[in-house]
């Protein structure tokens, strides 16, 4: 099983709906991230969570909020999708006690707004 | 702001040959670097990371170096094979926080 595990894997749907993307893990790390990866611009930080009450905002935030539910679950949701927010979704984490150690990724959530 | 380029965004050798990736960063102030591969549609495979103190690291037919001094780091690929086809992202971790990362170099490998 992977360590660090997305929900969907894909997700197609309209203008203005509200989405929910998941992210569990495993590796028992207190920090967790949420990226977004466009053609040609990389990867940009959305939001980052050190603890479970802890919640921070990165390069590009607005459109979007984060739950940090326990320790193991950090979701991002888009409360109303718009077409500049088709992309592909990545949840990292990371752990403090050793923090300069690798971030860990997500397969990924490719999300298309129509 | 803390900026990573990396260049070529697209390298295309025949099998077998070795090769250099480059990345460079404005501000030497980081914690580490990191080394990732991605394949089309995939996530991301984190492949060599080199904490500040480090000049380099090697794993297999990988060896990536770091310069903070002139904010520069490489990725060599020896005896580079189809199989290594696939996207190389560099990010550097600034104070212990969240990855910036370059935009990519796109290696395509011949047989």
């Amino acid at each position: 099983d992977a360590d660090v595990t997305q929900t969907p894997r894909n997700r197609i749907t309209k203008t203005g709906k509200r989405i929910m993307l998941e992210c569990s893990q495993t590796k028992g790390h207190d920090r967790m991230y949420w990226y977004r990866q466009d053609p040609g611009l990389g990867l940009r930080l959305i939001y980052y969570s050190f603890d479970v009450k802890d919640i921070n905002k990165g390069e590009i935030s607005d459109g979007y909020s984060v739950s940090r539910q326990a320790q193991a679950k950090f979701s991002l949701s888009l409360e109303s999708a718009i077409p500049n927010q088709t992309a592909l979704y990545f949840c990292a984490t990371s752990d403090t006690e050793h923090s300069n150690q690798p971030q860990h990724f997500g397969d990924g959530t490719r999300l298309s707004i129509l | 702001k803390q900026e990573v380029t990396q260049i070529p965004a697209a390298l295309s050798v025949p099998e077998g040959e070795n090769l250099v990736l480059n990345c460079s960063f404005t501000d030497s102030a980081i914690y580490n670097l990191q080394w990732f591969r991605q394949d089309p549609g995939k996530g991301l495979t984190s492949l060599l990371l080199i904490q500040s103190s480090q000049r380099e690291q090697t794993s297999g037919r990988l060896n990536a170096s770091l310069d903070k001094s002139s904010g520069r780091s490489t990725l060599y690929i020896a005896a580079s094979q189809p199989g290594d086809s696939a996207t190389y992202l560099c990010a550097v971790n600034q104070a212990g926080t969240a990855l910036i990362f370059g935009k990519g170099t796109t290696l395509s490998v011949s047989s």
